[in-house]
């Protein structure tokens, strides 16, 4: 059972584009909802998080925008770089156990 | 250095055979993690850890044992490997700052199942 569906499954955009992951949740006890990138090679790391009680946030050219109703998220990579290729898992965290259900990631390509 | 590591890097055995991946980390996090990474399916839980000695079952238990007998480790063992347990895979550590989680996880060991 796949709590957190995510796509697209890849995405390619040029540099300076808008590339827009999405992720949408069916477990409504999901209250923490966190992005992580992951380089080739290397392990995941945390990108930017949301809790539902707010419909965006923003870090630097990262943005995440919430939905509550529609149980939907999206990540929004503004002015895209070479450097932002990666791949992107969105995940889901219920009541503070720290344990996340991660989507099946987006591998991101930003060509020059 | 502080930080989160695992081994070995690259692994390769054979079916039936026991293997145990082995995780460390130096910042005493309470809550560690296992996943396995497999393409078009992410991230999958295996089992986590409260703390020492408490253990628990994620998504994908069958086929793995761990144990948890100090805070700084977390080995994960197949103990009769099959060819479907070939994947990534990664040991994780958390700690909460405020309201946030935040999973810190190793470089990953590359495990083939002949």
């Amino acid at each position: 059972q796949q709590q957190v569906k995510q796509s697209p499954q890849s995405l390619i955009v040029q540099k300076g584009g808008i590339p827009i992951i999405n992720c949408a949740y069916e477990n409504t006890a999901f209250d923490y909802f966190p992005w992580y990138q992951q380089f080739p090679g290397k392990g995941p790391a945390l990108l930017i998080a949301i809790r539902p009680d707010v419909s965006e946030k923003k870090e630097g050219r990262f943005t995440i925008s919430f939905n509550k109703s529609a149980k939907q998220f999206s990540l929004h990579i503004m002015d895209s770089q070479p450097g932002d290729s990666a791949t992107y898992f969105c995940a889901g965290e219920a009541g503070g156990y720290n344990k996340l259900i991660f989507g099946a990631g987006t591998r991101l390509a930003v060509h020059p | 250095d502080a930080g989160i590591t695992q081994s070995p890097r690259y692994k390769i055995t054979e079916t039936g055979r026991q293997v145990t991946l082995m995780c460390h980390q130096t910042w005493s996090h309470s809550y560690m993690f296992w996943y396995r990474q497999d393409l078009g399916h992410g991230l999958r839980l295996i089992y986590y850890s409260a703390a020492a000695d408490i253990t628990d079952k994620g998504e994908v238990p069958d086929g793995y044992v761990v144990s948890r007998s100090k805070t700084e480790n977390f080995p994960l063992t197949l103990e009769s490997a099959t060819r479907s347990q070939t994947s990534v895979y990664f040991c994780a550590s958390s700690v909460r700052s405020g309201s946030f989680n935040e999973q810190f996880f190793g470089p990953g060991t590359r495990l083939t199942v002949l």
